[in-house]
């Protein structure tokens, strides 16, 4: 079956550090990748998306770039702000399938002033 | 208002007791889904509907069910609650396949605590 692995958290950084939060994937197929990301006491909201090998999502300023032969997914951002305070959950899904996402078990991030 | 709305928002409940988790959706979309969240698990796929006449079980459906009253409303119930089943659960909704959409939209969550 379909799976992601992301990397444990939490994550712990001082504001403007740069932030790598590794994901990766195994599947069946080309699957669609995304970012979600879940404030404190909030759903999920998408943060960006790839749909085909080697496409870039970016969203405010985080960025991710699908991987086919590393089977990876991911997320950066230069320079992180405590508002970017998080939990980030990598996920896949096949559009032509159902549209049901498979997701990582979520990393914690917390920036501190 | 939010696009997609979960009720109750927090909820307790005894062992044994059935309880309904109710979503609702002014997005239009065909699909909907529901999740629980574990910590360290993400989000786990209970059930998900494609229509009103089409039900599906998803990875973990077992001690739940579900409801698809109308196009933009999918409840969720627990019919003999257990304290496994104490969770964060999301309701999300998606368009049909067109164009290759895929995005997903989540409620706000129900936290519910099974004592």
């Amino acid at each position: 079956g379909n799976s992601v692995t992301q990397m444990e958290g939490p994550v712990t950084l001082s504001e403007e550090a740069f932030l790598t939060i590794n994901c990766t994937y195994t599947a069946t197929g080309y699957p669609s990748l995304f970012w979600y990301v879940q404030y404190p006491g909030e759903g999920l909201q998408l943060l960006l998306k790839a749909t085909k090998a080697d496409d870039k999502g970016s969203n405010k300023g985080f960025e991710a770039t699908y991987r086919k032969e590393t089977t990876s997914f991911h997320l950066e951002k230069g320079s992180v702000q405590v508002s970017d305070s998080a939990v980030y959950f990598c996920a896949l899904s096949f559009w032509n399938a159902g549209n049901m996402l498979t997701f990582g078990g979520g990393t914690r991030l917390m920036v501190k002033p | 208002d939010a696009d997609v709305t979960q009720t109750p928002r927090n909820r307790i409940t005894k062992t044994g007791k059935r309880i309904m988790l109710e979503c609702s959706q002014t997005k239009g979309h065909d699909r909907m889904y529901w999740y629980r969240q574990d910590p360290g698990l993400g989000l786990r796929l209970i059930y998900y509907s494609f229509d009103v006449k089409d039900i599906n079980k998803g990875e973990i459906s077992d001690g739940y069910s579900v409801s698809r009253q109308a196009q933009a409303k999918f409840s969720l119930s627990l019919e003999s609650a257990i304290p496994n089943q104490t969770a964060l659960y999301f309701c999300a909704t998606s368009p049909s396949p067109g164009g290759g959409n895929t995005e997903a939209f989540f409620g706000q969550g129900t936290r519910l605590t099974v004592v």
